[in-house]
């Protein structure tokens, strides 16, 4: 079945980077994208950015621009997403989900089950 | 950035009831709209695409509708696994998120 597998929880200092996996399996990699969401503890769900397994295009929210990046190994069909400079309120449930291989926007599913990166 | 504003904040029913959560979106997004249903320590999961479309395996209860700006979810008769936190997400442009609507037991 179709699957996102992402990698285990992470505790950084403030200052650090994060870098977290998000493994695809039961679908052709290429022709989809990954999008990333977070969520913060108790709160709602925030959208990260974007990123096309079929080129490489990226797109990210305004306010994580600069700070993110995105990429895709179409290869091993393992997505990643690092945070840099990382502050207190990084801490949150990071997401990957499926999205489309052509624009940032389209529905999302299925997704991971989440990766908690804890910033203290 | 388009912004969804999503009413009530919680909505206090008994199984059996009739659920209707709104968002509203701050410019058009034309049919451009998804429903996600999240339950405590778990991942969301995709119910409603396309405004209207049930995402595979989502039981007939589950229903939306609207276009342009206002959208509605409705949950026709409350079964007790549906008690969770429902959001919702434009993809008109780029991606936003409502900010939820929980569904608590009255």
């Amino acid at each position: 079945q179709i699957q996102l597998v992402q990698s285990g929880a992470q505790v950084k200092k403030p200052g650090a980077s994060v870098k977290v996996s998000c493994k695809a399996t039961g679908y052709t990699f290429s022709n989809y994208g990954i999008t990333w969401v977070r969520q913060a503890p108790g709160q709602g769900l925030e959208w990260m950015g974007w990123i096309s397994a079929y080129n490489g295009n990226t797109r990210s929210a305004q306010k994580f621009q600069g700070r993110v990046t995105m990429t895709a190994d179409t290869s091993t069909s393992i997505a990643y997403m690092e945070l840099r400079s990382l502050r207190s309120d990084d801490t949150a449930v990071y997401y990957c989900a499926r999205g489309s291989m052509a624009a940032p926007g389209w529905k999302f599913d299925p997704w991971g089950q989440g990766t908690l990166v804890t910033v203290s | 950035e388009i912004v969804l504003t999503q009413s009530p904040g919680t909505l206090s029913l008994s199984p059996g009831e009739r659920a209707t959560l709104s968002c509203r979106a701050s410019q058009s997004v034309s049919s451009y709209l998804a429903w996600y249903q999240q339950k405590p320590g778990q991942a969301p999961r995709l119910l409603i695409h396309g405004a209207s479309s049930r995402a595979t395996g989502i039981p007939d209860r589950f229903s939306g509708s609207g276009s342009g700006t206002d959208f509605t979810l409705t949950i026709s008769r409350l079964e007790p696994e549906d008690f969770a936190v429902y959001y919702c997400q434009q993809y008109g442009s780029s991606a936003t998120f409502g900010q939820g609507t929980k569904v608590e037991i009255k």
